[in-house]
Protein backbone atom coordinates (compact mmCIF):
# COMPACT_ATOMS: atom_id res chain seq x y z
CA UNK A 1 0.00 0.00 0.00
CA UNK A 2 0.76 3.39 -0.78
CA UNK A 3 3.04 5.02 2.37
CA UNK A 4 4.75 8.58 2.97
CA UNK A 5 6.41 9.60 5.84
CA UNK A 6 7.58 12.81 6.81
CA UNK A 7 10.85 13.42 8.53
CA UNK A 8 12.80 16.78 10.01
CA UNK A 9 10.51 18.86 11.87
CA UNK A 10 11.06 20.77 14.77
CA UNK A 11 11.79 24.14 16.33
CA UNK A 12 13.87 26.63 14.49
CA UNK A 13 14.71 30.42 14.71
CA UNK A 14 13.50 33.24 12.53
CA UNK A 15 16.21 33.00 9.53
CA UNK A 16 17.60 29.88 9.79
CA UNK A 17 17.31 26.84 7.71
CA UNK A 18 15.78 23.76 7.67
CA UNK A 19 15.19 20.73 4.81
CA UNK A 20 12.14 18.20 5.13
CA UNK A 21 12.19 14.80 4.08
CA UNK A 22 9.64 12.09 2.84
CA UNK A 23 10.07 8.73 2.35
CA UNK A 24 7.80 7.06 0.17
CA UNK A 25 6.75 3.56 -0.78
CA UNK A 26 3.83 1.22 -2.23
CA UNK A 27 4.06 2.66 -5.55
CA UNK A 28 6.27 3.63 -8.98
CA UNK A 29 7.35 6.65 -7.07
CA UNK A 30 9.64 8.12 -10.17
CA UNK A 31 6.10 8.10 -11.72
CA UNK A 32 3.98 10.69 -10.32
CA UNK A 33 4.09 14.83 -9.23
CA UNK A 34 4.21 15.15 -5.70
CA UNK A 35 3.55 17.91 -3.67
CA UNK A 36 4.07 19.34 -0.24
CA UNK A 37 0.96 20.96 1.32
CA UNK A 38 1.22 22.99 4.76
CA UNK A 39 -1.50 23.91 7.81
CA UNK A 40 -0.92 26.06 10.17
CA UNK A 41 -2.21 25.75 13.84
CA UNK A 42 -5.64 25.89 13.43
CA UNK A 43 -5.47 26.98 10.31
CA UNK A 44 -6.54 25.70 6.74
CA UNK A 45 -4.75 23.86 4.09
CA UNK A 46 -2.39 25.58 1.98
CA UNK A 47 -0.47 23.98 -1.22
CA UNK A 48 3.21 24.75 -0.69
CA UNK A 49 5.11 23.53 -3.86
CA UNK A 50 5.36 20.65 -6.88
CA UNK A 51 7.39 18.60 -8.39
CA UNK A 52 7.17 16.99 -11.70
CA UNK A 53 7.71 13.06 -11.86
CA UNK A 54 11.10 13.85 -14.24
CA UNK A 55 11.88 17.01 -12.13
CA UNK A 56 12.01 19.13 -15.14
CA UNK A 57 8.58 21.71 -13.77
CA UNK A 58 8.59 23.03 -9.99
CA UNK A 59 6.09 25.37 -8.76
CA UNK A 60 6.09 27.37 -5.87
CA UNK A 61 3.37 29.30 -3.97
CA UNK A 62 4.09 33.08 -3.42
CA UNK A 63 4.69 32.69 0.08
CA UNK A 64 7.68 30.36 -0.08
CA UNK A 65 9.05 31.40 -3.54
CA UNK A 66 12.49 32.01 -3.55
CA UNK A 67 13.32 30.79 0.40
CA UNK A 68 12.24 26.90 -0.26
CA UNK A 69 13.42 24.60 -2.84
CA UNK A 70 11.51 21.14 -3.69
CA UNK A 71 13.46 18.41 -5.00
CA UNK A 72 13.57 14.39 -5.25
CA UNK A 73 15.75 11.48 -5.40
CA UNK A 74 13.75 9.31 -7.76
CA UNK A 75 16.60 6.42 -6.68
CA UNK A 76 16.08 6.34 -3.15
CA UNK A 77 12.12 7.43 -3.43
CA UNK A 78 12.18 10.49 -1.28
CA UNK A 79 11.04 13.74 -1.80
CA UNK A 80 12.49 16.88 0.06
CA UNK A 81 11.74 20.36 1.17
CA UNK A 82 15.02 22.65 1.56
CA UNK A 83 13.27 25.87 3.18
CA UNK A 84 15.55 28.79 3.99
CA UNK A 85 14.77 32.38 5.60
CA UNK A 86 12.15 30.87 7.67
CA UNK A 87 9.84 33.04 9.31
CA UNK A 88 7.27 32.64 12.41
CA UNK A 89 4.31 32.78 9.78
CA UNK A 90 6.18 29.57 8.15
CA UNK A 91 4.99 27.68 11.73
CA UNK A 92 2.99 24.92 10.40
CA UNK A 93 3.04 21.07 9.78
CA UNK A 94 4.39 19.72 6.43
CA UNK A 95 1.85 17.33 4.18
CA UNK A 96 4.13 15.50 1.28
CA UNK A 97 1.08 14.49 -0.90
CA UNK A 98 1.29 12.32 -4.02
CA UNK A 99 0.06 13.83 -7.10
CA UNK A 100 -2.77 11.37 -9.02
CA UNK A 101 -0.86 11.46 -12.47
CA UNK A 102 3.13 12.97 -13.50
CA UNK A 103 1.28 16.68 -12.12
CA UNK A 104 -1.58 18.83 -12.01
CA UNK A 105 -3.78 16.69 -10.66
CA UNK A 106 -5.77 16.08 -6.97
CA UNK A 107 -3.77 14.53 -4.66
CA UNK A 108 -4.35 10.96 -3.58
CA UNK A 109 -2.40 10.06 -0.74
CA UNK A 110 -1.00 12.59 1.92
CA UNK A 111 1.68 11.57 4.79
CA UNK A 112 0.58 12.12 8.63
CA UNK A 113 2.48 15.60 8.42
CA UNK A 114 6.06 16.97 10.25
CA UNK A 115 5.41 20.16 12.92
CA UNK A 116 7.71 22.76 11.65
CA UNK A 117 7.94 25.98 14.35
CA UNK A 118 9.71 28.85 13.76
CA UNK A 119 10.52 30.47 16.97
CA UNK A 120 12.94 32.65 18.81
CA UNK B 1 -4.68 33.82 -9.50
CA UNK B 2 -7.69 31.43 -8.75
CA UNK B 3 -9.54 31.67 -5.56
CA UNK B 4 -11.79 29.03 -4.09
CA UNK B 5 -14.53 30.30 -1.30
CA UNK B 6 -16.33 27.56 0.40
CA UNK B 7 -19.82 28.36 2.09
CA UNK B 8 -20.79 27.81 5.25
CA UNK B 9 -17.89 27.93 7.26
CA UNK B 10 -19.26 26.10 9.79
CA UNK B 11 -22.83 23.68 9.04
CA UNK B 12 -24.41 22.02 12.06
CA UNK B 13 -26.35 18.67 11.31
CA UNK B 14 -27.61 15.88 12.66
CA UNK B 15 -27.30 12.44 11.98
CA UNK B 16 -29.33 11.24 9.30
CA UNK B 17 -29.80 14.87 7.61
CA UNK B 18 -28.96 15.21 4.14
CA UNK B 19 -25.89 18.04 3.91
CA UNK B 20 -24.80 20.49 1.00
CA UNK B 21 -21.30 22.68 0.81
CA UNK B 22 -20.61 24.92 -2.10
CA UNK B 23 -17.07 25.59 -2.99
CA UNK B 24 -16.77 28.75 -5.53
CA UNK B 25 -13.80 29.51 -8.36
CA UNK B 26 -12.97 32.92 -8.79
CA UNK B 27 -12.84 32.12 -12.53
CA UNK B 28 -13.49 28.58 -14.42
CA UNK B 29 -11.72 25.52 -13.60
CA UNK B 30 -13.84 23.16 -15.70
CA UNK B 31 -14.06 20.17 -13.98
CA UNK B 32 -10.69 20.22 -12.14
CA UNK B 33 -11.87 20.17 -8.43
CA UNK B 34 -11.15 17.75 -5.93
CA UNK B 35 -12.84 17.71 -1.95
CA UNK B 36 -11.19 16.19 0.68
CA UNK B 37 -12.21 15.41 4.22
CA UNK B 38 -9.98 16.35 7.33
CA UNK B 39 -10.46 15.05 11.23
CA UNK B 40 -8.28 16.26 14.02
CA UNK B 41 -4.93 16.01 14.01
CA UNK B 42 -5.11 13.48 10.43
CA UNK B 43 -3.79 14.12 7.08
CA UNK B 44 -6.61 15.20 4.72
CA UNK B 45 -8.19 12.00 2.84
CA UNK B 46 -9.70 12.67 -0.82
CA UNK B 47 -13.25 11.92 -0.93
CA UNK B 48 -14.49 13.27 -4.90
CA UNK B 49 -11.93 14.06 -7.83
CA UNK B 50 -12.44 15.34 -10.84
CA UNK B 51 -15.75 17.50 -9.56
CA UNK B 52 -17.82 14.45 -9.40
CA UNK B 53 -15.68 11.14 -9.27
CA UNK B 54 -16.06 9.42 -6.34
CA UNK B 55 -12.94 8.00 -4.57
CA UNK B 56 -12.54 4.20 -4.08
CA UNK B 57 -13.73 3.24 -0.96
CA UNK B 58 -15.53 6.10 -0.31
CA UNK B 59 -18.86 5.47 0.80
CA UNK B 60 -21.50 6.11 -1.69
CA UNK B 61 -23.16 8.85 -0.04
CA UNK B 62 -20.95 10.78 -0.70
CA UNK B 63 -21.60 12.96 -4.58
CA UNK B 64 -20.47 15.94 -6.18
CA UNK B 65 -21.35 17.92 -9.12
CA UNK B 66 -20.80 21.12 -10.77
CA UNK B 67 -18.63 22.86 -13.74
CA UNK B 68 -17.70 25.96 -14.45
CA UNK B 69 -16.87 28.15 -10.92
CA UNK B 70 -19.48 26.34 -8.94
CA UNK B 71 -19.07 23.38 -7.37
CA UNK B 72 -21.27 20.88 -4.12
CA UNK B 73 -20.19 18.49 -2.25
CA UNK B 74 -23.26 16.51 -0.51
CA UNK B 75 -23.43 13.86 1.68
CA UNK B 76 -27.19 12.28 1.32
CA UNK B 77 -27.60 11.11 5.05
CA UNK B 78 -24.73 11.96 7.56
CA UNK B 79 -23.16 9.18 9.45
CA UNK B 80 -21.20 10.25 12.87
CA UNK B 81 -17.59 9.43 10.76
CA UNK B 82 -18.26 12.27 8.57
CA UNK B 83 -18.03 14.82 10.71
CA UNK B 84 -15.14 16.65 10.08
CA UNK B 85 -14.02 19.63 8.24
CA UNK B 86 -13.95 19.32 4.18
CA UNK B 87 -12.03 21.15 2.13
CA UNK B 88 -12.33 21.73 -1.95
CA UNK B 89 -9.24 22.02 -4.20
CA UNK B 90 -8.71 23.12 -8.00
CA UNK B 91 -6.19 21.89 -9.66
CA UNK B 92 -6.81 24.11 -12.87
CA UNK B 93 -3.31 25.13 -13.41
CA UNK B 94 -0.33 22.90 -13.03
CA UNK B 95 1.63 26.16 -11.46
CA UNK B 96 -0.71 27.18 -8.74
CA UNK B 97 -3.61 24.93 -6.41
CA UNK B 98 -5.80 26.31 -4.51
CA UNK B 99 -7.83 25.15 -1.24
CA UNK B 100 -10.75 26.44 0.05
CA UNK B 101 -11.04 27.77 3.73
CA UNK B 102 -12.87 25.16 4.94
CA UNK B 103 -15.99 23.85 6.21
CA UNK B 104 -16.68 22.15 9.70
CA UNK B 105 -19.46 19.92 9.80
CA UNK B 106 -20.41 19.72 13.07
CA UNK B 107 -22.72 17.77 15.43
CA UNK B 108 -25.77 19.36 15.87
Amino acid sequence: QVQLAESGGGVVQPGRSLRLSCAASGFTFSSYGMHWVRQAPGKGLEWVAVISFDRNRKYYADSVKGRFTISRDNSKNTLFLQMNSLRAEDTAVYFCAKDAAEMATYFDYWGQGTLVTVSS
Amino acid sequence: DIQMTQSPSTLSASVGDRVTITCRASQTITNWLAWYQQKPGKAPKLVIFDASSLESGVPSRFSGSGSGTEFTLTISSLQPDDFATYYCQQYHSDSMYTFGQGTKLEIK
